[in-house]
């Protein structure tokens, strides 16, 4: 079955202070890892898809890496604006399933000015 | 432009009343997606319509009905519904090219409160 987790689940940072949010998958044959952010009570706001190991997308202070295991989002000098939940999620291979993700928990990350 | 629109923001009902969700995108997705997302937990997949045809039901109960008219509107008809049924419905689409897909965006949500 596949699985997707993210850590940690609440991340609290100081303006300026960088951090990386991690997800750990377990998706037989990967065909994307996208990540996503959510303010609340409004819908996923898609950011990055990463596709094979060592890949990096970037943009503005965000940074996606992947490897065979985990992707990370790396945040550089966060500003408030930035506090949101970031999603996670993995497809996998296959013809039927439509692009059907494999969510995490999500990480609630708050900055404080 | 990468907009799903999604009416209304806000629903509330009763246990006996019908209402219909409405989603439109205008991007040429084929695919579209209806999520249920209750607090504090991930997008939960309802429905996945390819080319317009019911390719993916999560078992699903039956007063919840997807309905995808065209290629760029897709309802979600709704009956009896439970109070546990309230939460942020999402309709999302992506790009489909045979059996590629592409990332998928997602609308506002409605919220939706069953009384």
């Amino acid at each position: 079955e596949d699985q997707v987790t993210q850590s940690p689940e609440a991340l609290r940072l100081q303006e300026g202070e960088s951090s990386s949010l991690n997800c750990s998958y377990t998706v037989s044959g990967l065909r994307g890892l996208f990540w996503y952010r959510q303010d609340p009570g409004k819908g996923p706001e898609f950011l990055f898809t990463l596709y094979s190991a060592g890949e990096e997308k970037e943009k503005e202070r965000l940074k996606a890496t992947l490897t065979k295991k985990e992707s990370f989002l790396h945040i550089t000098a966060p500003k408030p604006e930035d506090s949101a939940t970031y999603l996670c999620a993995a497809r996998r291979a296959g013809g039927t399933s439509y692009g059907k993700l494999t969510f995490g928990q999500g990480t609630i990350l708050t900055v404080h000015p | 432009d990468t907009e799903v629109t999604q009416t209304p923001k806000h629903l509330v009902m009763g246990m006996t009343n019908k209402k219909s969700l409405k989603c439109e995108q205008h991007m040429g997705h084929r695919a579209m997606y209806w999520y249920k997302q209750k607090a504090k937990k991930p997008p939960e997949l309802m429905f996945v319509y390819s080319y317009e045809k019911l390719s993916i039901n999560e078992s699903v109960p039956s007063r919840f009905s997807p309905e995808c008219p065209n290629s760029s509107l897709l309802n979600l008809h709704l009956h009896a519904l439970q109070p546990e049924d309230s939460a942020l419905y999402l309709c999302a689409s992506s790009q489909l090219l045979g059996t590629a897909v592409g990332e998928q965006y997602f609308g506002p949500g409605t919220r939706l409160t069953v009384t």
